[in-house]
């Protein structure tokens, strides 16, 4: 079965540093990759996808995830973090020939930014 | 209404008794899933509609849990015979075809189920 890790449970910034959040998912055949995020109080939102092309894919709030068929990863990123980017942020892969959405999530890394 | 709506959104009962969790999905959205959030866990799929017909119930974690969908909207997860490894939170979401991989799902805010 598929699965989903995600690296750092609990990560703590202040503003202006940058992000990393690390994915790695098991599956060896066509995946659709996304990162959801959740924040304080609010639903949980598509935060971007990878399906197709440009293993780079650019998502809101200027985040950013590069999809490395390699290595199984799919790694989120920013450069400069804000205050309002505290949340929990949640990998998910869509694989095994679904077509519909049936994901297998990570366990999710919270974040902390400290203005 | 404007976006997936859930109801309770906490849901307190005693080990033993059955409870059932309502799911409101946007309307015009054809597909509707169940997921389930265990503390400290990733979210694991439960269940997925398309229309009123459920093809995919593969993560139902027993036969105490059954789910239904009626007129294509509104969904029912119920739990029979509740356990303590029940408590989660159940989130529900809808998309707007469910026939693609790629698309997005709108997530409600989901019920806290505390079994006792």
């Amino acid at each position: 079965a598929q699965s989903v890790s995600q690296h750092n449970h609990h990560v703590i910034l202040s503003e202006a540093a940058s992000l990393e959040l690390g994915c790695n998912y098991s599956y060896g055949g066509t995946v659709n990759l996304f990162w959801y995020v959740q924040y304080p109080g609010q639903h949980l939102q598509l935060l971007l996808k990878y399906f197709s092309g440009d293993p780079l894919v650019k998502g809101i709030k200027g985040f950013e995830a590069e999809f490395i068929k390699s290595k199984f990863s799919f790694n989120l990123r920013k450069p400069s973090v804000q205050w309002s980017d505290t949340a929990e942020y949640f990998c998910a892969v869509n694989a095994g020939g679904t077509s519909y959405g049936k994901l297998t999530f990570g366990q999710g890394t919270i974040l902390t930014v400290h203005p | 209404g404007a976006g997936v709506s859930q109801s309770p959104s906490n849901k307190v009962t005693e080990k033993g008794k059955d409870v059932e969790l309502r799911c409101d999905p946007i309307s015009g959205h054809t597909a509707l899933y169940w997921y389930r959030q265990s503390l400290g866990q990733g979210l694991e799929f439960l269940i997925y509609f398309q229309g009123n017909s459920a093809p995919d119930k593969s993560g139902l974690p027993s036969d105490r849990f059954s789910a239904e969908r009626t007129g294509g909207s509104v969904s029912t997860l119920t739990i029979q015979r509740t356990q303590q490894e029940d408590s989660a939170v159940y989130l529900c979401a809808s998309s707007l075809t469910g026939t693609t991989t790629n698309e997005k799902l709108f997530f409600g805010s989901g019920t806290q189920l505390s079994v006792l």
